[in-house]
């Protein structure tokens, strides 16, 4: 099974600065790695599919970049609604495996 | 547009079988290159991927559950459904129908997933 890391697990900033999130595989997942934002109370949304690509409706401001086994989610200038949960998953072996998750908190 | 939609009991007997069913709506459970599956988040814990199948008929679960789940597709009626047999209270979760695609060496991420439905395992 291959693990996904997230780290860190909480990161405390203010609306307009620049959020870093990291996600380590245990192995080589090439590209096939997606991250997730949630909510309290809703599913989780996609928002960066083989590692790099926004999904549909996705603003700029969200940028996923990585390969192999380091990832990373930059939220270049946060907007107030994207303080939340954040998530990688890899799609290279079954199982798929989710990260412990980074709650992005208003600081 | 594509939408999902999971039902089901809310409230389930220790030692009884959890039965969800997942309904698609705004496209064809059959076509190919998508994947449906199940994932469930404990209250306050990540998500869990629990097991997916293909268009085809396929299936892969996660091995943590394996030998109490079956997911099953039901084309004449667009659906696909969940069982989990022997539930505890670590059974209790909210569950989420989802749609991803793997294709041709890249992949599309779970971009389509249901509500959620809140599961209790509770007597």
């Amino acid at each position: 099974e291959i693990v996904l890391t997230q780290s860190p697990a909480t990161l405390s900033l203010s609306p307009g600065e620049r959020a870093t999130l990291s996600c380590r595989a245990s192995q080589s997942v090439t590209s096939y790695l997606a991250w997730y934002q949630q909510k309290p109370g809703q599913a989780p949304r996609l928002l960066i599919y083989h590692a790099s690509n926004r999904a549909t409706g996705i603003p700029a401001r969200f940028r996923g970049s990585g390969s192999a086994t380091d990832f990373t989610l930059t939220i270049t200038s946060l907007e107030p609604e994207d303080f939340a949960v954040y998530y990688c998953q890899q799609r290279s072996n079954w199982p798929l495996t989710f990260g412990g998750g980074t709650k992005v908190e208003i600081k | 547009q594509l939408q999902l939609q999971e039902s089901g009991p809310g409230l389930v007997k220790p030692s009884e079988t959890l039965s969800l069913t997942c309904t698609v709506s705004g496209d064809s459970i059959s076509s190919s290159s998508y994947y449906w599956g199940w994932i469930r988040q404990s209250p306050g814990k990540g998500l869990e991927w629990i097991g997916s199948i293909y268009y085809s008929g396929s299936t892969y679960y996660n091995p943590s559950l394996k030998s109490r789940v079956t997911i099953s597709l039901d084309t004449s009626k667009n659906q696909f459904s969940l069982k989990v047999s022997s539930v505890t209270a670590a059974d209790t979760a909210v569950y989420y129908c989802t749609r991803d695609r793997w294709l041709k060496n890249y992949y599309y991420g779970m971009d389509v997933w249901g509500q959620g439905t809140t599961v209790t395992v509770s007597s």
